[in-house]
């Protein structure tokens, strides 16, 4: 089983649905993040959280919003879905030892598109 | 405004080629630069750097930073197909444990 897991793994909706992908880690790590990669812009960082009571904005959270229900559990959710937020999103997460290696752990990705 | 930016965004060589890749960056609180790469899913580490002109190296994949010049080079040496991948380049912060992306190189190896 993977360490980082995301459902749904694809999904299309329409525009003005509300649409939650959820996150899922069994690494043990507190932080966990939520990214979305676009063609030639790379990952965008939404939302991260540091620990259940720790939720910050990234670089791109307008029409986003994130739940971490637990530990090893963080939601997205887009309240009322448009085209542009057709993307491939990903969680991923880190521990303490980032501070050693920075490495981020990925979950494999969940392919929204919005009609 | 930070900035991560990677070039070439493309490139396509053959089996046994060279490949050099280029990130330069414009941060506040610069800590560390890390490489992965990506293949149709999830990326995946490389390495990560932190102080200039240390190379590091797995195999036929090496990486330096140089801290003055704010750039890091990515060289795959004697390139084979399964080295077709995005090669994504991050910046992480003093401050945080979050990282900012370039854009990514997408390399293409022909047989």
């Amino acid at each position: 089983d993977a360490d980082v897991t995301q459902t749904p793994r694809n999904r299309i909706t329409k525009t003005g649905k509300r649409i939650m992908l959820e996150c899922s880690q069994t690494k043990g790590h507190d932080r966990m993040y939520w990214y979305r990669q676009d063609p030639g812009l790379g990952l965008r960082l939404i939302y991260y959280s540091f620990d259940v009571k720790d939720i910050n904005k990234g670089e791109i959270s307008d029409g986003y919003s994130v739940s971490r229900q637990a530990q090893a559990k963080f939601s997205l959710s887009l309240e009322s879905a448009i085209p542009n937020q057709t993307a491939l999103y990903f969680c991923a997460t880190s521990g303490t030892s980032a501070r050693n290696t920075g490495e981020l752990f990925f979950g494999e990705g969940s392919r929204l598109t919005v009609l | 405004e930070d900035k991560v930016v990677q070039s070439p965004l493309s490139l396509v060589v053959h089996e046994g080629d060279t490949v050099t890749l280029n990130c330069s960056y414009e941060v506040t609180n610069f800590r560390s630069l890390l490489w992965y790469k990506q293949e149709k899913k999830a990326p995946t580490f490389l390495f990560m750097l932190t102080s200039s002109g240390i190379e590091k190296k797995s195999g036929r994949l090496s990486s330096i930073l140089d801290k003055k010049e704010l750039f890091s080079i990515l060289n795959i040496t004697a390139t084979q197909t399964g080295d077709s991948a995005v090669y994504l380049c991050a910046v992480g912060y003093l401050i945080d444990y979050k990282l900012s992306f370039g854009a990514g190189t997408t390399v293409t190896v022909r047989a």
